[in-house]
């Protein structure tokens, strides 16, 4: 059982373009929202993080988008860039005490 | 910069053999994790501990097993690998404390092909 469900798997976007990168979860006791950057040959880093608090949070080009209602929160990447060109995974978790739970994680090109 | 370091970064050994994937970090965090990934592809949490003499298995059930003696290091061990066992294997660790987590930082990965 997926807990968090991460779309699209795969994402191509014209430099200067918005990335969007969806994702669902089911547990509403998930109280931090975290996404990470991955190059390839790299460990995942992470990008920039949310708690259900707050609807938005932006850092620089990046910017989670919080929806507790629908359980669902996104990633935009403004401006796009082919440095961008990563894979991104968003989680979740409890707190402390829980471990962290990734979705499958998107693919993006940004092509020049 | 994250400080958390993994060695060996590639590793191509025979089937059978016992190898160590070490782990460490210099952050002082309590919570560590291994993670299995094929590349490009999702993230298995195959082990974690939340400190020392603490060790829990993920959700990815896998034949290796961890130690944790002390806070900064969290090696992982396979007795005898197997082709099957070819793929990345990550360690991250994160504070956590107050109900408040961080975030993990990973390590760059180990690579590991059993021929």
């Amino acid at each position: 059982q997926q807990q968090v469900k991460q779309s699209p798997q795969s994402l191509i976007v014209q430099k200067g373009g918005i990335s969007i990168i969806n994702c669902a979860y089911e547990n509403t006791a998930f109280d931090y929202f975290p996404w990470y950057q991955q190059f390839p040959g790299k460990g995942p880093a992470l990008l920039i993080a949310i708690r259900p608090d707050v609807s938005e949070k932006k850092e620089g080009r990046f910017t989670i988008s919080f929806n507790k209602s629908a359980k669902q929160f996104s990633l935009h990447i403004m401006d796009s860039q082919p440095g961008d060109s990563a894979t991104y995974f968003c989680a979740a978790s409890m707190g402390g005490y829980s471990t962290l739970t990734f979705g499958k994680g998107t693919m993006l090109l940004v092509s020049p | 910069e994250a400080d958390i370091y993994q060695t060996p970064r590639y590793l191509v050994i025979g089937t059978g053999k016992k190898i160590t994937l070490e782990c460490s970090q210099t952050m002082g965090h309590d919570k560590m994790y291994w993670y299995q990934q094929d590349p490009g592809m999702e993230l298995h949490l195959i082990h974690y501990s939340y400190g020392v003499n603490s060790t829990e298995k993920g959700d990815l059930s896998s034949e290796s097993t961890v130690s944790r003696i002390r806070t900064e290091h969290f090696p992982l061990t396979l007795e005898s690998a197997r082709p099957s066992h070819t793929s990345q294997y990550l360690c991250a660790s994160s504070e956590f404390g107050r109900g408040v987590e961080v975030g993990a930082f990973f390590g760059q990965g180990t690579r590991l092909t059993v021929v």
